[in-house]
């Protein structure tokens, strides 16, 4: 079975400081992983995905992430923070590589991302 | 515009009243799926529909139902909520189902049971 771990259930950067949401996978097959963003009041959005081509990924608003498999990790970077980054970020991962998981996503227990100014 | 529609957003109600969150994509989308958003739990899988008629069991289904009578509408049912049903409920759809995980997400419906 597949699950994710979200490292710190809150994390609090300055404005313009370094962010880092940590997340582990495991998975019993090569996985997709993925991060979405939730803004107060609002649905999810998908920020960025990996699915087996680079292992740097590029996402929308300045967001990347790195898919090391030695660490089964997929943490999320963003090089300089801002207010409006603010929100509740979910890792997930999908075993559909094999194409039997119906489009499920695993998602992680979320990190509220706090900007200070 | 793209979307995912869910109703009521906000609904406050008692113990045993049958409730239905209608769920409603515009995007031509083969899966749709449920979802329940807990503190601390992250979200999880209630039911999912690959395709009309076609619907199955998520990782928490007790007490709720499902149907997928039509491509775009796929309602959450509630026949008997009970407290513990208390939660924020998403819906989402997908274009097929060996998608690679993109999910678009309705705006939630939060519901309170007394």
């Amino acid at each position: 079975a597949q699950s994710v771990t979200q490292l710190g259930s809150h994390v609090s950067v300055s404005e313009g400081a370094l962010v880092l949401l940590r997340c582990n996978y495991s998975s019993s097959v090569p996985p997709y992983l993925f991060w979405y963003v939730q803004y107060p009041n609002q649905g999810l959005q998908l920020l960025l995905k990996y699915t087996s081509a680079a292992t740097l990924v590029k996402g929308i608003n300045g967001f990347e992430a790195e898919f090391k498999k030695s660490e089964t990790s997929f943490h999320l970077t963003k090089p300089s923070a801002h207010m409006s980054d603010a929100a509740e970020y979910f890792c997930a991962v999908s075993d559909d590589a094999g194409g039997t998981s119906y489009g499920k996503l695993t998602f992680g227990q979320g990190t509220i991302l706090t900007v200070h100014p | 515009e793209a979307q995912v529609t869910q109703n009521p957003r906000y609904l406050i109600t008692v113990t045993g009243k049958k409730l239905t969150v209608t769920c409603s994509q515009n995007m031509n989308h083969e899966y749709m799926s449920w979802y329940r958003q807990d503190p601390g739990l992250g979200l999880r899988q209630i039911y999912y529909s690959m395709n009309v008629e076609v619907t199955d069991k998520g990782d928490v289904p007790e007490g709720y139902k499902v149907s997928r009578k039509e491509k775009r509408n796929f309602p959450l049912i509630l026949e008997s909520p009970s407290p513990n049903q208390t939660s924020l409920y998403f819906c989402a759809s997908s274009l097929s189902n060996y998608n690679t995980g993109e999910l678009f997400f309705g705006e939630g419906s939060r519901l309170t049971v007394l």
